[in-house]
């Protein structure tokens, strides 16, 4: 099993959508979380980290359920702009940071 | 400019031969990091360090080395070891373990 799983995907929405991408993470001394953004042939950009009280930038909302130990983002209002892969970053206390496979999101007109 | 630079940006070497791919932050971050990624996948972790003089082993860090002998450098050496070395090769850094880590542009490795 792998220590980080994705949602393979991809996701084809229409602009206006709402859609959450899920993560799941197996070592429970996991101790940060992100999310980022790759565009094609691009490296990796920071969207957000995830707090266990959740958190939202302005049409992103990331949560955090350490219980189950998974993740979440979710996309409100989707823009064209907003196709790219989603990957999502488990760290543990040592220092050991790894990355899900990544979720595709395509955005139509 | 505050940030992680890799160098080259495409790099071309013949079969057998090692090759060390260049990583330098400017940001006093003490981690740092070596991904590589193939096409359609996900990043896998080659190496990491969260200080100097000190590193460890990621997930697939066989047929690579690294050395961190100076906070703002981490280069990676892809040795004739590593059975498919053609790939996209990400640094990071980042400020601590668990701060967010930010990305150089990476170097496109073909060997042919």
């Amino acid at each position: 099993r792998k220590e980080v799983e994705q949602d393979p995907g991809p996701f084809n929405v229409p602009e206006g959508a709402t859609v959450a991408f899920n993560c799941t993470y197996s070592n429970s001394a996991s101790q940060s979380f992100f999310w980022y953004r790759q565009d094609c042939r691009k490296e990796p950009k920071l969207l957000m980290s995830v707090y266990s009280s959740g958190n939202e930038d302005g049409r992103f909302t990331a949560q955090l359920n350490r219980a189950s130990q998974y993740i979440s983002l979710l996309i409100r209002d989707s823009k064209l702009s907003d196709s790219a892969t989603y990957l999502c970053v488990v760290n543990t206390n040592a220092g050991k940071s790894t990355f899900g496979d990544g979720t595709t999101l395509t955005v139509k007109p | 400019d505050g940030g992680i630079t890799q160098s080259p940006k495409y790099l071309f070497r013949k079969e057998g031969q090692n090759v060390t791919l260049s990583c330098e932050q400017n940001l006093n971050h003490d981690a740092m990091y070596w991904y590589r990624q193939d096409p359609g996948q996900g990043l896998r972790l080659i190496y990491y360090s969260q200080i100097v003089n000190d590193f460890q082993k990621g997930d697939i860090a066989e047929g690579y080395s690294v050395s961190r002998e100076k906070k703002e450098s981490f280069p990676l050496t892809v040795t004739s070891a590593q059975k498919n070395p053609t790939a996209f090769y990400l640094c990071a850094s980042s400020a601590t373990a668990n701060t967010e880590a930010f990305f150089g542009q990476g170097t496109r490795l073909t060997v042919v």
